[in-house]
C-alpha cells in the first residue's frame, strides 16, 4: 500500500517564475492537506482540499493555490516566486471519518533563487 | 491566534535515559494533540495520538495530556541514538487543520 506520495522531490527555481507540485494521497484517503516549513520552524499550513474544493485556507497570499482531482490527487501552484518562498513543502492525506490524524509524504525541497 | 509552543533546545539526553519534550497550546477548544518525529531533511512522522486528559502508552513512548492546564507531554524511555530527531507537537480542534509547533531537538548521544 502506498503512502502519500508527492513529487518532484527538489526544484530549483528562480524569482518570478512559477511552480506545480504534485501529491497522490494514501490510498483509501480522501482529504489532502498542503504545509510549508520553513528551515527551524515546524509545518505552517496552506490549504486543504476535499471534493475537488478548496475547504479551508492559512496565512498565505492569493500567489498560492491548488487544485484537487477526482481521484483526490492535488497540486500546489505557486506563482511569482519569492526568495522567502524556499522551503519544504509537506502534502498530508486523511483518510474520511477518523479524526484528524494526518500522514505526510516525504516533501518536495524548493529553492528559489 | 491559535498558537504551540515548544522549547526548540536541543534537549541532550544520555543513551537510556527518560527524554521529556513539552508542549503548552493557547486554543481551549483544542481536542486533538499528536506528537510528530522529523528526522533532518525527512517529513513529519506520526508518533502518538492522545485525545482525552492522562497518559497514552505506546511502546517505549508515552503521551500525556493536561486540557486544564492546556499542557501536552512525550516521554521516551529507554532513549536511543536513532531517537534524535525533532519532535513537533500538533493540535486541532474538530476537523479543522493541525497547528504545528516548531519542534524540539533532542540529541541522544551513546
Amino acid at each position: 500500500d502506498a503512502g502519500v506520495t508527492q513529487s518532484p522531490t527538489h526544484l530549483i527555481k528562480t524569482r518570478g517564475q512559477q511552480v506545480t507540485l504534485r501529491c497522490s494521497p494514501k490510498s483509501g484517503h480522501d482529504t489532502v492537506s498542503w504545509y510549508q516549513q520553513a528551515l527551524g520552524q515546524g509545518p505552517q499550513f496552506i490549504f486543504q482540499y476535499y471534493e475537488e474544493e478548496e475547504r479551508q485556507r492559512g496565512n498565505f497570499p492569493d500567489r498560492f493555490s491548488g487544485h484537487q482531482f477526482p481521484n483526490y490527487s492535488s497540486e500546489l501552484n505557486v506563482n511569482a516566486l519569492l526568495l522567502g518562498d524556499s522551503a519544504l513543502y509537506l502534502c498530508a492525506s486523511r483518510p474520511p471519518g477518523t479524526g484528524n490524524i494526518q500522514y505526510f509524504g516525504a516533501g518536495t525541497r524548493l529553492s528559489v533563487l | 491566534q491559535k498558537e504551540v509552543e515548544q522549547n526548540s533546545g536541543p534537549l541532550s539526553v544520555p543513551e537510556g535515559a527518560i527524554a521529556s519534550l513539552n508542549c503548552t497550546y493557547s486554543d481551549r477548544g483544542s481536542q486533538s494533540f499528536f506528537w510528530y518525529r522529523q528526522y533532518s531533511g525527512k517529513s513529519p512522522e506520526l508518533i502518538m495520538s492522545i485525545y482525552s486528559n492522562g497518559d497514552k502508552e505506546d511502546g517505549r513512548f508515552t503521551a500525556q495530556l493536561n486540557k486544564a492546564s492546556q499542557y501536552v507531554s512525550l516521554l521516551i524511555r529507554d532513549s536511543q541514538p536513532s531517537d534524535s530527531a525533532t519532535y513537533l507537537c500538533a493540535v486541532n480542534r474538530g476537523y479543522s487543520t493541525l497547528t504545528f509547533g516548531k519542534g524540539t531537538m533532542l540529541l541522544v548521544s551513546p
